[in-house]
């Protein structure tokens, strides 16, 4: 079965430090795309950063980038300098290209002032 | 160019009802899924509909339908509704749903069943 997991339903961080939200997936695929995605509290979900399985590069989107481990299937978002607009819930995603997403459970970050 | 559009943001209703919400993309894409967020569980994916054919359906039972118009506007019903049905119902559309493209959301219909 193609699943999702985050173990960590919540963390925290100091502004300005540096803090990795973890995700790990379930696939016998080999090419398929991973995503995270950023929900505010107003409830719309952002596209913080992308990754296809065949690239070992792993992406970068200025203050976040991804530590993707393919044989492992890892896929890690690591976010720098963070600020307080970061705070949000964070959903790790799979797309197997069957015209839908499998997505993690989301890890809520709280970042302090 | 304007975003992802869901009426109504909020709803209440009682168990037994039936209720209708509504997606319109942006202009241009074709392709609108649902998926129902609920705390704990994540996003659950119901279904996918592209140039009003659904493409791909979520394991949720029958008493959840959907269809796409013309325009690419999206409705889906729940029928019968249970406690359980309470979640957030979020709207996301694409150009094709293809496996590399980004995902543009609805701020969602937040459905209350009491």
């Amino acid at each position: 079965a193609q699943t999702v997991t985050q173990s960590q339903p919540e963390m925290s961080v100091q502004e300005a430090e540096t803090v990795t939200l973890s995700c790990t997936y379930d696939t016998s695929e080999s090419d398929y795309y991973l995503f995270w995605y950023k929900q505010p509290p107003s409830r719309q979900m952002i596209l913080v950063i992308r990754q296809e399985a065949y690239k070992q590069q792993n992406a970068t989107e200025n203050r976040f980038s991804v530590n993707f481990q393919k044989a492992a299937k890892s896929f890690s978002l690591k976010i720098s300098d963070s600020q307080l607009g970061d705070a949000a819930m964070y959903f790790c995603a799979y797309s197997p290209g069957t015209y839908k997403y499998i997505f993690g459970t989301g890890t809520r970050l709280k970042v302090l002032a | 160019k304007a975003g992802v559009t869901q009426t109504p943001r909020y709803l209440i209703k009682t168990r037994g009802q039936q209720v209708t919400l509504s997606c319109s993309p942006i202009s241009g894409h074709r392709s609108v899924s649902w998926y129902q967020q609920t705390p704990g569980q994540g996003l659950q994916f119901l279904f996918e509909y592209f140039s009003e054919t659904q493409r791909n359906k979520g394991n949720f039972p029958g008493r959840f339908s959907g269809r796409q118009f013309s325009n690419s506007r999206s409705e889906m019903n729940v029928s019968t509704l249970e406690l359980g049905d309470s979640a957030l119902y979020l709207c996301a559309s694409s150009r094709t749903a293809g496996r590399d493209e980004k995902l543009f959301f609805g701020s969602g219909t937040q459905l209350s069943v009491l």
